[in-house]
């Protein structure tokens, strides 16, 4: 199993742009979330879903949105990318909700010059 | 208070040196507790749940005091290998979150 993946790795955008990360899991797991990871700030949690066709926002949810058309895959899209996006992204997975443990993909590092 | 807060480090120890770090949570609803292990430019991964009986995996002990909140890793005989940053996190409190420390960046010096 390959568990959590991300595409892309690497993304360097200029303001204004749009671009959407993907994550993909092979663990048939319902949950599926998204975070930000910033130096001194910690994860936090962009937007999440429970299940296929399902999301939700998390604690920084503005300038971002979501889409979890198949229980695998869950989409990040930044409609006009901002430099305050310039961060480290991070996809997790979790067979549940309520605290249970989340597996991690790789990570993608977006540049917004 | 901060939901979860932890040392704020960094620590610097020689190799086979026990370290201890600890956390406090401030949602007396949480209802799982883990640490999470990082390493540079690279995702958190599980290194181990918390019980509230404790419970030690190797090298690895973690401790949980639910009336005071608080939440314990320590590492014995450390190995160079262990230099990450070391993730508090806890659960539960609401149906999907989990709530992640800052982080406390160890480093074990040969």
């Amino acid at each position: 199993n390959a568990g959590v993946t991300q595409t892309p790795k690497f993304r360097v955008l200029k303001t204004g742009q749009s671009m959407t990360l993907l994550c993909a899991q092979d663990m048939n797991h319902e949950y599926m979330y998204w975070y930000r990871q910033d130096p001194g700030m910690g994860l936090r949690l962009i937007h999440y879903s429970v299940g296929e066709g399902t999301t939700a926002k998390g604690e920084v949810p503005d300038g971002y949105n979501v889409s979890r058309l198949k229980k695998q895959n869950f989409l990040l899209g930044l409609e006009s990318a901002a430099p305050s996006q310039t961060s480290v992204y991070f996809c997790a997975s979790s067979p549940l909700g309520g605290g249970v443990v989340q597996f991690f993909g790789p990570g993608t590092r977006l540049t917004v010059l | 208070r901060k939901e979860v807060e932890q040392d704020p480090g960094p620590f610097n120890v020689p190799e086979g040196a026990t370290v201890a770090f600890n956390c406090t949570y401030s949602n007396s609803a949480s209802q799982s507790f883990f640490w999470y292990r990082q390493d540079c430019r690279k995702e958190p991964k599980l290194l181990m749940s918390v019980y509230s009986s404790g419970n030690e995996d190797g090298r690895f002990t973690a401790q949980l005091n639910r009336a005071s909140q608080y939440i314990s890793l320590l590492i014995r005989d450390s190995k160079l290998s262990d230099s990450a940053t070391y993730l508090c996190v806890v659960g539960g409190g609401s149906n999907y979150k989990l709530t992640f420390g800052k982080g406390t960046l160890l480093t074990v010096n040969p």
